[in-house]
């Protein structure tokens, strides 16, 4: 089974902050890896898939990057909506999708 | 605009049976692989299972096989999911979802006695 990493688990940053996330996977998954966004309460949104093709609607702060088992999820200049919880998720083989353990970042 | 509404959560006791459902709008359901993610109460997300665009191809997460079933009608644009023996670990808020698109607001399943 393919294994998913993130770190930090929780980021604390201020508004205007680079933040980056990393997610590793326990073996190749090629570029098949989404990152989703989570608010309290809410649904996952879908942020970038294909490791870094953004998806529709989503700001441009938001940013994808890797291949194989190391990737990373860049938000240049945070914004006070972006204060949520981040997850990758890798799809390599319809048998099998697995999600990370997520990324909390909270205000500094 | 895309739509999913799941439906058929609430309480039931160990050992027992529910049957979601999830009413797909705004794309074309039947060209769609379709998932199901549960989400335990304060806790990250969890692959459930797949199922291919003509219900022909079938994939579960290890903690579900043999318990839980997912289905499809396409003339019904509707996903389903048969869930049997459930266990107290089994509690969640289970959210369909299309293949890279948006999710419903989820149902929550709740296991206990």
């Amino acid at each position: 089974d393919i294994q998913m990493t993130q770190s930090p688990s929780t980021l604390s940053a201020s508004v205007g902050d680079r933040v980056i996330i990393t997610c590793r996977a326990s073996q190749s998954i090629n570029t098949w890896l989404a990152w989703y966004q989570q608010k309290p309460g809410k649904a996952p949104k879908l942020l970038i898939h294909k490791a870094s093709s953004l998806q529709s609607g989503v700001p441009s702060r938001f940013s994808g990057s890797g291949s194989g088992t190391e990737f990373t999820l860049t938000i240049s200049s945070l914004q006070p909506d972006d204060f949520a919880t981040y997850y990758c998720q890798q799809y390599n083989s319809w048998s099998l999708f697995t999600f990370g353990p997520g990324t909390k970042v909270d205000i500094k | 605009e895309v739509q999913l509404v799941e439906s058929g959560g609430g309480l039931v006791q160990p050992g027992g049976s529910l049957r979601l459902s999830c009413a797909a709008s705004g794309f074309t359901f039947s060209n769609s692989w379709m998932s199901w993610v549960r989400q335990a109460p304060g806790k990250g997300l969890e692959w459930v299972a797949n199922i291919k665009q003509d219900g022909n191809e079938k994939y579960y997460g290890d903690s579900v096989k043999g318990r839980f079933t997912i289905s499809r009608d396409n003339a019904k644009n509707s996903l389903y999911l048969q869930m049997n023996s459930l266990r107290a670990e089994d509690t969640a808020v289970y959210y369909c979802a299309p293949y890279l698109g948006s999710w419903g607001q989820g149902t929550l399943v709740t296991v206990s006695s």
